[in-house]
């Protein structure tokens, strides 16, 4: 069975802490990528990564940065939390030969920062 | 303006009713259309997957297509308790990441 796997389901931290956020997946895809899930607002794309030690710049990624040194591994980082980051991150991978183009997403972090 | 735009709801619907569920788009690049389900507390899953236009039927799940208009629907027949979870519309161009709607809300009361 597929999986992706977050590795905190629930985190509160506090204004200006540093936060990491952990995806690993076992199905040896190319892509990863970390999108922030808000009410009314849906998913929006923070960071993507085609392949190890690559990453792009999804729509917000004002206040984070990613690494991927490992195929498997996808972090997410908070240099300086604001309550404004407030939000569930989800991440999800994909195969860069998928046909369909399927994202395989974890079950979630919701981050409070208080 | 958002690039895909979807209702919120709620949509509440008794068993058994058929459930439509839309979303419009701006950018006519968009080539791959999907739908995916969300239950509470939980990462969305891929439920129905369309290139271009036109229909797919998948039991009891029919996704539409119409790129003239810019617009994609669900339609969920012989709704079920169990289908109660928000329905999430993304849609694609090429490879680049999937751009996603708000996502409605649906119960179906038993």
């Amino acid at each position: 069975d597929v999986k992706v796997t977050q590795s905190s389901r629930y985190l509160v931290k506090r204004t200006g802490e540093k936060v990491f956020l952990e995806c690993v997946q076992d199905m040896d895809h190319e892509n990863m990528f970390w999108y922030r899930q808000d009410p009314g607002l849906g998913l929006r794309l923070i960071y993507f990564s085609y392949d190890v030690k690559m990453k792009e710049k999804g729509d917000i990624p004002e206040g984070y940065s990613v690494s991927r040194e490992k195929k498997e591994r996808f972090s997410l980082i908070l240099e300086s939390a604001s309550t404004n980051q407030t939000s569930m991150y989800l991440c999800a991978s994909r195969s860069s030969v998928s046909n369909t183009g399927e994202l395989f997403f974890g079950e979630g972090s919701r981050l409070t920062v208080l | 303006q958002k690039e895909v735009e979807q209702d919120p709801g709620p949509l509440s619907v008794p068993e058994g009713a058929i459930v439509s569920l839309n979303c419009t788009y701006s950018n006519s690049a968009f080539q791959y259309f999907m739908w995916y389900r969300q239950y509470s507390r939980k990462g969305p899953e891929l439920l129905m997957y369309t290139y271009s236009s036109g229909n797919k039927e998948d039991g009891r799940f029919t996704a539409q297509v119409d790129k003239s208009s810019k617009y994609i629907s669900l339609f969920i027949r012989d709704s079920q308790p169990s289908d109660s979870a928000t329905y999430l519309c993304a849609m694609a161009t090429g490879r680049r990441a999937l751009t996603f709607g708000s996502g409605t809300r649906l119960q179906v009361q038993p």
